[in-house]
């Protein structure tokens, strides 16, 4: 049983195509990010939800749209990849929308553009 | 702003000796501090928190760190190294709030030699 699972694993795609990942968590948080994590491991917060609202937003390009349908899913979507948006990312989760419980995330998806 | 430094990128140690791993934090208010493990091509696994508790901290696998108010500091310690323990380890501390995210350090790539 994954506590927060990411598909796909890996992501290998052109430059200008539209790509989603989605996550999903079996912990019953209320709390979800995303983050990205660049070529030198260096990992910085895109988004966070709490309970499908919208809580954090970070200075992303408006190509990266997250939906989350429900408190168990937070979905990122990519529209005109590029290849700067080549990284990890890593989806997580906590009890609560705060931070001294600590994330739980998930294994991440490589992403790749070409 | 709250803010990590691990001040070494990079650790190499014999295999059986002492593992230490430093991280200076920042912050204006009393954090909490956490230790993450990323083994190669892996998610993010959290080792060890300090909650305002015991300033003394065991984690898994034999880790342990201790948080010094006085010397803003949170090291990562393990006695005995093990060829395993080969990984990227970040020190991140939490946010003011419940709404603002934990932020990472930039890593610390430690190295086991046989």
């Amino acid at each position: 049983d994954t506590a927060v699972s990411q598909t796909p694993k890996y992501l290998v795609t052109q430059m200008g195509n539209d790509k989603s990942i989605k996550c999903e968590q079996n912990l019953g948080h209320d709390t979800m990010y995303w983050y990205k994590q660049d070529s030198k491991k260096f990992l910085k917060i895109m988004f966070s939800y709490n309970n499908k609202e919208l809580i954090i937003n970070e200075t992303v390009p408006n190509r990266f749209s997250p939906k989350s349908p429900d408190k168990a899913h937070l979905n990122l979507h990519i529209n005109s990849l590029e290849l700067g948006d080549s990284a990890v990312y890593f989806c997580a989760s906590s009890q609560v929308a705060g931070a001294n419980y600590g994330y739980t995330f998930g294994s991440g998806t490589r992403l790749t553009v070409v | 702003a709250q803010s990590v430094t691990q001040l070494d990128s990079h650790v190499s140690v014999s295999e059986g000796t002492p593992v230490l791993l430093r991280c200076n934090y920042s912050s204006s208010y009393s954090p909490s501090l956490f230790w993450y493990v990323q083994h190669p091509n892996k998610g993010l696994q959290l080792l060890l928190k300090y909650t305002s508790a015991a300033t003394l901290v065991k984690g898994i696998n034999g880790f342990e760190a201790e948080f010094k108010k006085s010397e803003t500091s949170f090291h990562l310690t393990k006695p005995s190294a093990h060829m395993s323990d080969a990984a990227e380890y970040f020190c991140v501390v939490s946010g003011i709030s419940g709404n603002t995210p934990l932020v990472f350090g930039k890593g610390t790539r430690l190295s086991v030699i046989a």
